[in-house]
């Protein structure tokens, strides 16, 4: 079975611009979450999508948004780019249906924001 | 707020031998446990899940789980230059499991 896909894998923006990131499930998982990884504050969960519907947002400020589509893909939004928004961002999906089912991570988008 | 600590390390450890990763989290609700392990320049790769209290074994890998000390661990066996590594503890930030908190990861170093 196919894993997680993110695209693009590597972006270059400059700041004040915007950004969408894409992330496809493994085949079957409903559920999508979205994370930011920095060398300061580790990982850090944005926001959590289950048939298209966010059921969980982290604290991050609205710039950062998503969105989820009917076939369970995700697709990440970051509006008016900052320094500070340099990471990795990470998808990972998981079936969705059970409380403590796994999380499977895709291999990110490494954003640099000049 | 809710937090996971780990240790940052780095703990260094000959080959063959056991390393032990400990982690502590702030939620006594909390449900789920997790392990992954990263690469440098690597997505996190799960390793190992724990629901319940007590050993649960995986090859060379060992978790442990004391919902009461609000404690969990990793038990690496056997150790390899190939688990070198970051692993990262992580919990369920909700009841729904939509969520995981992740401590700062613990750098591990096997040499040979």
């Amino acid at each position: 079975k196919a894993g997680v896909t993110q695209t693009p894998r590597y972006l270059i923006k400059t700041r004040g611009q915007q950004v969408t990131l894409s992330c496809s499930p493994i085949s079957g998982h409903r559920s999508v979450s979205w994370y930011q990884q920095t060398p300061g504050q580790g990982l850090q969960f944005l926001f959590e999508y289950f048939s298209e519907t966010q059921r969980n947002k982290g604290n991050f400020p609205g710039r950062f948004s998503g969105r989820q589509f009917s076939n369970s893909r995700s697709e990440m939004n970051v509006s008016t780019l900052e320094l500070g928004d340099s990471a990795l961002y990470l998808c990972a999906s998981r079936p969705g249906t059970s409380r403590t089912s796994e999380q499977y991570f895709g291999p990110g988008t490494r954003l640099t924001v000049t | 707020q809710k937090e996971v600590e780990q240790n940052s390390g780095p703990l260094s450890v000959p080959e063959g031998a056991i390393a032990s990763l400990n982690c502590t989290y702030s939620d006594r609700g909390s449900q789920s446990f997790f392990w992954y392990r990263q690469y440098s320049g690597k997505s996190p790769e799960l390793i190992m899940s724990i629901y319940s209290n007590g050993d649960k074994e995986d090859g060379r890998f060992t978790a442990q789980l004391n919902k009461a000390s609000q404690y969990v661990s990793l038990l690496i066996r056997d150790s390899q230059p190939s688990d070198s590594a970051t692993y990262l503890c992580a919990v369920n930030m909700d009841q729904a499991g939509t969520a995981l908190i992740f401590g700062k990861g613990t750098t591990l170093s096997v040499s040979s």
